[in-house]
């Protein structure tokens, strides 16, 4: 069982949707979380960063964490053409493993006008 | 702030030479550089933490004899693929991070291909 799991997609939306995406882990050392958008040959751009159970939100976006599930969640609002790409959650925990960053497979996004 | 640049942006050898890919942060000096590879539709994978002045920590399956990592300065860390191979075609993509400072800025990536 991989430690981060992540619905690859493809994930297909119009614009102006609402886009949820997802990841599990089995990890329970994980202690903080973020979200890449990575747009094709490029490398990836963080976007949201947790460290807490609950809600962040920054501008479209929200990400969510639920440690009690080991679940973590993506949101977009009013999704854009310019927010199709591949989006990476990772993860990673602290002590000894400072810094190490463990990805999910990726989801690939498109948002079509 | 906190731009991480990667030289070549691509470059295409033959089998059996040797690839030197810069990674360079601009604008902040990086105690701790990280170098990952992803294949096509995949993931990144780490290969190796480097810390300024000390040897890199390679993770499990990683050869260290062929993918060489020199971390000479705050600034600048190399990733040499020795005698690569058409396996070793990918995409290497390098991080940086400054301190304790929880964020790792990524670098655009290197495309290698090797025939």
């Amino acid at each position: 069982q991989k430690e981060v799991e992540q619905d690859p997609g493809p994930l297909s939306v119009p614009e102006g949707a609402i886009v949820s995406l997802n990841c599990t882990y089995s990890n329970s050392a994980f202690q903080y979380f973020m979200w890449y958008r990575q747009y094709s040959r490029k490398g990836p751009e963080l976007l949201m960063y947790t460290y807490s159970s609950g809600n962040k939100e920054d501008g479209r976006f929200t990400a969510q964490v639920d440690k009690s599930s080991k679940y973590i969640s993506l949101f977009i609002r009013d999704s854009q053409p310019s927010d199709s790409a591949t989006y990476l959650c990772a993860m990673r925990g602290g002590g000894t493993s400072y810094g190490k960053l463990t990805f999910g497979q990726g989801t690939i996004l498109t948002v079509h006008p | 702030g906190a731009v991480v640049s990667q030289h070549p942006s691509w470059v295409i050898c033959k089998s059996g030479t040797s690839v030197k890919i810069e990674c360079r942060s601009l604008d902040f000096q990086a105690t701790t550089m990280f170098w990952y590879r992803q294949f096509p539709k995949q993931s990144l994978m780490l290969m190796a933490t480097s810390n300024e002045g000390s040897k890199a920590t390679y993770e499990q399956g990683v050869e260290k004899d062929k993918f060489l990592i020199n971390h000479a300065s705050l600034t600048l860390s190399t990733l040499t693929v020795t005698s690569a191979h058409p396996e070793d075609s990918s995409f290497y993509i390098c991080s940086a991070r400054v301190g304790n400072y929880n964020e790792q800025f990524f670098g655009p990536g290197t495309r290698l291909t090797v025939l």
